[in-house]
């Protein structure tokens, strides 16, 4: 079953422009990461925020994580049109070697 | 620069005709994965090696099949394709260690098959 659901499914915004994307999951975790894909091609690793972290930041990129919640959201700042892509988050349910287990995923268009 | 390799890039392949996708690294990874992603889908992952330990997601068919001859390589095998087996298959690698995790996944570039 999946265990991450991601909104929206889609955003349109312009350059310069922030984008926010959720996800929110289902059951208790290790950790949580977000990862970008361009279209056809495999994935890239952006981020991976702890249980016991609240907030993380990568360069444009700023992760929070609510445990109480069970949600998490990735803001990218000042948007480019090269960030066009499907955006990812991936939950980990444990130590010793991850297994993670992916939403479905915010396609993210950005146009110039 | 270090990698996870996925060979063919594209695989055409016949109803029912056995097809093998390959993954090969050179991060020396002891954990490697196979996923199947299906068109504005989650990766869904199918199965996975700690080193030699086979380990078989519950859903994952019977039709897929892996190998994992050595530390580099990783294939995966699909005994006879249907239509729903259309998909990109994605190989990622990740290291662990002493039971510390190095949680980032590594993927490669994925291997789009076509079933006719």
């Amino acid at each position: 079953s999946q265990q991450g659901e991601e909104d929206p499914q889609a955003l349109s915004i312009q350059e310069g422009e922030n984008a926010t994307m959720n996800c929110s999951y289902k059951t208790s975790i290790n950790n949580l990461q977000w990862y970008r894909q361009n279209s056809g091609r495999g994935l890239v690793h952006l981020i991976l925020i702890r249980s016991n972290e609240r907030e993380k930041h990568s360069g444009r990129l700023r992760v929070t994580l609510d445990t109480s919640k069970k949600s998490s959201s990735l803001l990218i700042t000042a948007s480019r049109a090269a960030d066009t892509a499907s955006y990812f988050c991936a939950t980990d349910l444990r130590e010793g070697y991850n297994k993670l287990i992916f939403g479905a995923g915010t396609r993210l268009a950005v146009h110039p | 620069d270090a990698m996870v390799i996925q060979n063919p890039r594209y695989q055409v392949t016949q109803f029912g005709k056995p097809v093998t996708l390959s993954c090969s690294q050179t991060l020396n990874h002891n954990v490697m994965y196979w996923y199947q992603q299906k068109s504005s889908q989650a990766p869904k992952l199918l199965f996975h090696y700690y080193d030699k330990d086979f380990n078989n997601e519950a859903d994952t068919p019977d039709n897929f099949q892996s190998r994992r001859p050595n530390t580099s390589f990783c294939f995966l095998d699909i005994r006879s394709p249907g239509l729903g087996d259309a998909a990109m298959y994605l190989c990622a690698t990740s290291r662990a260690k002493g039971g510390a995790a190095y949680n980032e996944q590594f993927f490669g570039p994925g291997t789009r098959l076509t079933v006719l």
